[in-house]
């Protein structure tokens, strides 16, 4: 089944302490990106990346950092969370060519940082 | 850079009304667009796209979309509303060129309200 998964889907952290959300996908997409969703916000994308090795910032990249090493997978980090960092997280991918931007998400990850 | 907006936050309609969800967007050529909904507590799910050629365009669901380069606008339709379209609906727009090429910009979302 085609998909993206992320793990874990809840967390509650402490301030301060690193963090990885992983973000997996299996239909082999080249482009990859994170968004937060904040209530009355929308979702506001984190980082992008159009293919193994490039990544871009977007419009809320401020203490995040991703990888991305595998064509498959891209990592969220948090290197040292706040609590204003608290939200939903979503991981998404798509095609680059023939279908482009046409966005696959992930189930979310509800972060809490206290 | 290119932006999106959904004026209307909040929309009910009854079981059965149509609907439409007004989505206009701000880019400097012709642009790729996306509507997505987003049930209580799931991911988001890509309901129609547009990239090119006839303006009206039909996705999952039963939903449609049609493309106004005069007005700027991408809006959302549906004949007859179903319990199960209740959910919130996000209107989307990528950058296609240059250096921001895949930055992608979201509405602030619509939530849809039926009533029975």
């Amino acid at each position: 089944e085609a998909q993206v998964t992320q793990n874990p889907r809840y967390l509650i952290t402490v301030t301060g302490k690193k963090l990885t959300v992983t973000c997996s996908q299996n239909m082999n997409h080249e482009y990859m990106s994170w968004y937060r969703q904040d209530p009355g916000l929308g979702l506001r994308q984190i980082y992008y990346s159009m293919n193994v090795e490039v990544t871009d910032k977007g419009d809320v990249p401020e203490g995040y950092k991703v990888s991305r090493k595998e064509k498959r997978n891209f990592p969220l980090i948090l290197e040292s969370p706040s609590p204003n960092q608290t939200s939903l997280y979503f991981c998404a991918s798509s095609l680059y060519e023939g279908s482009p931007f046409a966005q696959y998400f992930g189930p979310g990850t509800r972060l809490t940082v206290t | 850079a290119q932006s999106v907006t959904q004026p209307d936050i909040h929309i009910t309609v009854s079981e059965g009304a149509s609907l439409e969800l007004r989505c206009n967007y701000s880019y400097g050529a012709t642009p790729y667009l996306f509507w997505y909904v987003q049930s209580p507590g799931q991911g988001l799910q890509l309901l129609l796209k547009y990239f090119s050629g006839d303006t009206l365009v039909q996705g999952i669901k039963g939903f449609e979309a049609e493309f106004k380069r005069s007005q700027s606008s991408f809006n959302l339709r549906k004949p007859s509303v179903h319990w199960s379209d209740a959910a919130e609906y996000f209107c989307a727009v990528p950058q296609l060129l240059n250096t921001n090429a895949g930055k992608s910009t979201f509405g602030d979302g619509t939530t849809l309200t039926v009533k029975p």
